[in-house]
C-alpha cells in the first residue's frame, strides 16, 4: 500500500529561524513529489514540484530535496516568518496506467512566533 | 489568475437535509477531485472524474455522490446530511498529465 509518512507532527519556532520538515514515502512506481502550503481555514498552494531526476527545488526561502533511493524528502524553510505559520503537506504521485494516483501525508502544522 | 471557485466558504446544514457543493474551474482541466480534510486525518479522496459525465470512486464514497454535467463544474452531493460528514470539503482540478493540482479555498460543512 502507498504511504507517505511526514514528521514533525507539529513544530514550533521563533521568527527568523530556520526549519526542515520531513517527508518518506513508499509509493510505487513514483511519478513527483510536491510539497504544499494550507494556510488555516484555505485551501492547499502548491510550493515545489519535484520528479525522479531532481534532487533539490527552491521556491523563494523554501527548498525542497529529494532522494529516491531512500524514499525521503525534505522541505527546509530559511529565515521564517510569522506568515510561513501553516500546515505542509507532502503529496507523492504514483504512475497507474494512464492516470496518476496520489498519496497525501498528514502533514506538519507549523506555528511560527513572534 | 487560474481559479478553483467552491460556491460557499461555510456552509451550516441540518441532519437529514440533501446538500450540494458547487465547483467551478477555469482552467479548462479533465481532471476534477473532491476531497474531505479531517484533523489527524489529512485529504481524503471521496470521488474523481476524469471527463464529463464520467465518474469514479475515490476513498470515501459512502454517502456522496458526484455530478459532471459540464467541464467546468463539478458538484458534490450528500444526499441525506449526517453528522459525521462535518468537515471542510476540497476541491481540486488537473491536467490528465499530473502537472499539479490546484485547489478550491474549500467548504467548510457543519451538519447539525
Amino acid at each position: 500500500k502507498n504511504q507517505v509518512e511526514q514528521s514533525p507532527q507539529s513544530l514550533i519556532i521563533l521568527e527568523g529561524k530556520n526549519c526542515t520538515l520531513q517527508c518518506n514515502y513508499t509509493v510505487s512506481p513514483f511519478s513527483n513529489l510536491r510539497w504544499y502550503k494550507q494556510d488555516t481555514g484555505r485551501g492547499p498552494v502548491s510550493l515545489t514540484i519535484m520528479t525522479f531526476s531532481e534532487n533539490t527545488k527552491s521556491n523563494g526561502r523554501y527548498t525542497a530535496t529529494l532522494d529516491a533511493d531512500t524514499k525521503q524528502s525534505s522541505l527546509h524553510i530559511t529565515a521564517s516568518q510569522l506568515s510561513d505559520s501553516a500546515s505542509y503537506i507532502c503529496v507523492v504521485s504514483a504512475r497507474s496506467g494512464g492516470s496518476y494516483i496520489p498519496t497525501f501525508g498528514r502533514g506538519t502544522s507549523l506555528i511560527v512566533h513572534p | 489568475d487560474v481559479k478553483v471557485t467552491q460556491s460557499s466558504r461555510y456552509l451550516v446544514k441540518r441532519t437529514g437535509e440533501k446538500v450540494f457543493l458547487e465547483c467551478v474551474q477555469d482552467m479548462d482541466h479533465e481532471n476534477m477531485f473532491w476531497y474531505r480534510q479531517d484533523p489527524g486525518l489529512g485529504l481524503r479522496l471521496i470521488y474523481f472524474s476524469y471527463d464529463v459525465k464520467m465518474k469514479e470512486k475515490g476513498d470515501i464514497p459512502e454517502g456522496y455522490s458526484v455530478s459532471r454535467e459540464k467541464k467546468e463544474r463539478f458538484s458534490l452531493i450528500l444526499e441525506s446530511a449526517s453528522t459525521n460528514q462535518t468537515s471542510m470539503y476540497l476541491c481540486a482540478s488537473s491536467l490528465p498529465m499530473d502537472y499539479g493540482y490546484t485547489f478550491g479555498s474549500g467548504t467548510r460543512l457543519t451538519v447539525v
